[in-house]
Order: C-alpha cells, then structure tokens, then sequence
C-alpha cells in the first residue's frame, strides 16, 4: 500500500491569508491525486483532481500542484468558508488512501 | 438533480452482518464505477471498496478484504455493500460516492451521499 503523509494536522489561519497544505507520498503517484474539503456534518466535496485540475464550480482560490510524491494545495485568499477539513487522496494503485486530513482553523 | 442516498445502517453486534444500500438518481447509474468510503467517528476518511460500471470488477481495501463484498444491480440504479463479521473498528458513517469517468473507474469521487452510520457494539 501506499502511504501518505499530509501536513500539517492542524493549520490556524485568518481570512485573507495564502495557505499551504502539503501530502508527501511513500512512493511516486505521478498525478493520480485529488483533493477534498469537508465541513463538519457534511460528506466531502472534490475540490481537484489528477493534481491540479479544479472541479467544475470550485473558487479559482483553491490550486493544486506537484507530481511524483510531493503534491501542494494552495488556498490564495481565504474566505470565511474554507475553514474546514482538507483531505488528501492518492488513486495510483489499489488500495486508495487518503490523508490523515488537515483541520484548517481560524485564528 | 445528481444524488445518492445510502441507507441500511444499524446498530449491530461484533460478528455479525449487515447489508447497506445506496439510491442513485439523475445520472445514467450503470456508465459509472461506484465506491465506498467511510469515516470512523471524530477520524478520517478511508477508501473501503470499488465496483466497475458493469459490476465486473471489484476492489478492496485490506481492512475489509475478504469480509465484505460490493455489488450493483443497475437495474435498480443501487449499490450494496455487505458486510460480515463485523468488528468493533468496522464503527463509522459510510459514504457511497460515485466515480465520475464513464465507462471506466477513474479513482476519485465526485459525487456523495450523506452517508448511513454503522454502530458494532454489543
């Protein structure tokens, strides 16, 4: 399996801010990697996929880049909505994984 | 509208079975690769299982492998997942979601339900 690291755990922000959100893979992915943004009591929502391609209706804000193992999620100006739990999710080889996700608070 | 609607979930006991069902509705359902995922309270997410468009192929994760099995019956435009044997740690609220390519299995998830919760508690 592959394993995936994404950091930070938890990131303190204030609105406005540019923000990163790494995921580090055990093995190289190429560019199978999508990004999801859940909100608590909510299911998650496909913010970008194959590393840097946005999904239909998601904010230019949000930018994805990397490949190999290294992969970047990028938030250019943070709105009140973003704040919210970022997961990382590698679909190279079988099994699928995700990251630990990363809990973006406002500061 | 897109949406899925899962359903089945219950309190059960350690070892015991349940089967959980997802609705689709407002796409063509037996184009696209259905997942599973689910998410353990107060945790992550964790990619349970795939199935093709047509049902012939299946994939799973290790934690699962073995003790639960997914199918679709696209002439009820659902998916199942049963599950046997089921732990403590098997706990969780579980997503189906859909895969968005068509005709094939891309690996992401574009589409979610809300999820049905599964409790393993004697």
């Amino acid at each position: 399996a592959i394993w995936m690291t994404q950091s930070p755990s938890l990131l303190s922000a204030s609105t406005g801010d540019r923000v990163t959100i790494s995921c580090r893979m055990s093995q190289g992915i190429s560019s199978y990697l999508a990004w999801y943004q859940q909100k608590p009591g909510k299911a998650p929502e496909l913010l970008i996929y194959a590393a840097s391609t946005l999904q239909s209706g998601v904010p230019s804000r949000f930018s994805g880049s990397g490949s190999g193992t290294d992969f970047t999620l990028t938030i250019s100006c943070l709105q009140s909505e973003d704040f919210a739990t970022y997961y990382c999710q590698q679909y190279y080889s079988f099994p699928y994984t995700f990251g630990q996700g990363t809990k973006l608070e406002i500061k | 509208e897109v949406q899925l609607v899962e359903s089945g979930g219950v309190v059960v006991q350690p070892g015991g079975s349940l089967r959980l069902s997802c609705a689709a509705s407002g796409f063509t359902f037996d184009d696209y690769a259905m997942h599973w995922v689910r998410q353990a309270p107060g945790k992550g997410l964790e990619w349970v299982s795939l199935i093709s468009w047509d049902g012939g192929s299946t994939y799973y994760a290790d934690s699962v492998k073995g003790r639960f099995t997914i199918s679709r019956d696209n002439s009820k435009n659902s998916l199942y997942l049963q599950m046997n044997s089921l732990r403590a740690e098997d706990t969780a609220l579980y997503y189906c979601a859909r895969d968005p390519a068509s005709g094939y299995d891309s690996g992401y998830m574009d589409v979610w339900g809300k999820g049905t919760t599964v409790t393993v508690s004697s």
